[in-house]
């Protein structure tokens, strides 16, 4: 199956800055990738749709300007937690579908983010 | 509006034993309907598609749009079935944009 790789798999950061996790697809392109927050012991909620080369599209009572997405490439988005407080601390996780309709949506293994 | 339900945190079953987790959905549309596993410290898979229509890993899952479920099941669990099982469902109007909706969640643990 493809693969998708998130970077860094773990980060910790001081309260008030602001963290990239990079998600890629490695041996495919996604014209669309998706990136979901997942609390201990609960459901993937997702937070918005990163389309590459527009804007991405947020899910009701998720920050733009907090969360910030972009998707430059095919096979490259990120997703910058922008002034860090501990209640963002959480489990981050990516998908990509190859691009067409009917494709599987394949996911990272996650990056854990904790704020102190 | 899009809803994955499942009404199940934990199903703990011992080996051999029938294995049924439910899931129920609700969505106007024509769904697709998708089940998930998260093994242990491993990242999401896609356990099976109700489209395919086929049986992986001895599990199968049948879409009853009557009821609206989508119950994934197994006639003889094994050990290493023990694992994290969601429940998705994706709205079928096609293009790639298409989200995930996923429920909360069934936590399967086999017992020897």
């Amino acid at each position: 199956g493809a693969v998708v790789s998130q970077h860094p798999s773990w980060v910790i950061c001081k309260s008030g800055t602001s963290v990239k996790i990079e998600c890629r697809s490695l041996d495919f392109q996604a014209t669309t990738m998706f990136w979901y927050r997942q609390f201990p012991k609960q459901s993937l909620m997702l937070m918005a749709t990163s389309n590459e080369g527009s804007k991405a599209t947020y899910e009701q009572g998720v920050e733009k300007d907090k969360f910030l997405i972009n998707h430059a490439s095919l096979t490259l988005s990120t997703l910058t937690v922008t002034s860090a407080h501990p209640e963002d601390s959480s489990f981050y996780i990516c998908s990509a579908r190859r691009t067409g309709p009917n494709t599987e949506a394949f996911f990272g293994q996650g990056t854990r983010l904790t704020v102190v | 509006a899009q809803r994955v339900t499942q009404p199940e945190k934990l199903l703990s079953v011992f080996k051999g034993a029938p294995v049924e987790l439910k899931c129920n959905y609700s969505y106007s549309g024509s769904p697709e309907l998708f089940w998930y596993v998260q093994y242990s410290r491993q990242r999401l898979q896609l356990l099976l598609r109700h489209i395919s229509r086929e049986s992986i890993k001895g599990f199968t899952a049948d879409l009853n749009k009557g009821e609206t479920s989508f119950h994934l099941k197994k006639p003889f669990a094994q050990e290493e079935d023990s694992a994290m099982y969601y429940c998705a469902l994706r709205a079928n109007y096609g293009g790639a944009t298409n989200k995930l909706i996923f429920g909360t969640g069934t936590l399967l643990a086999v017992q020897p």
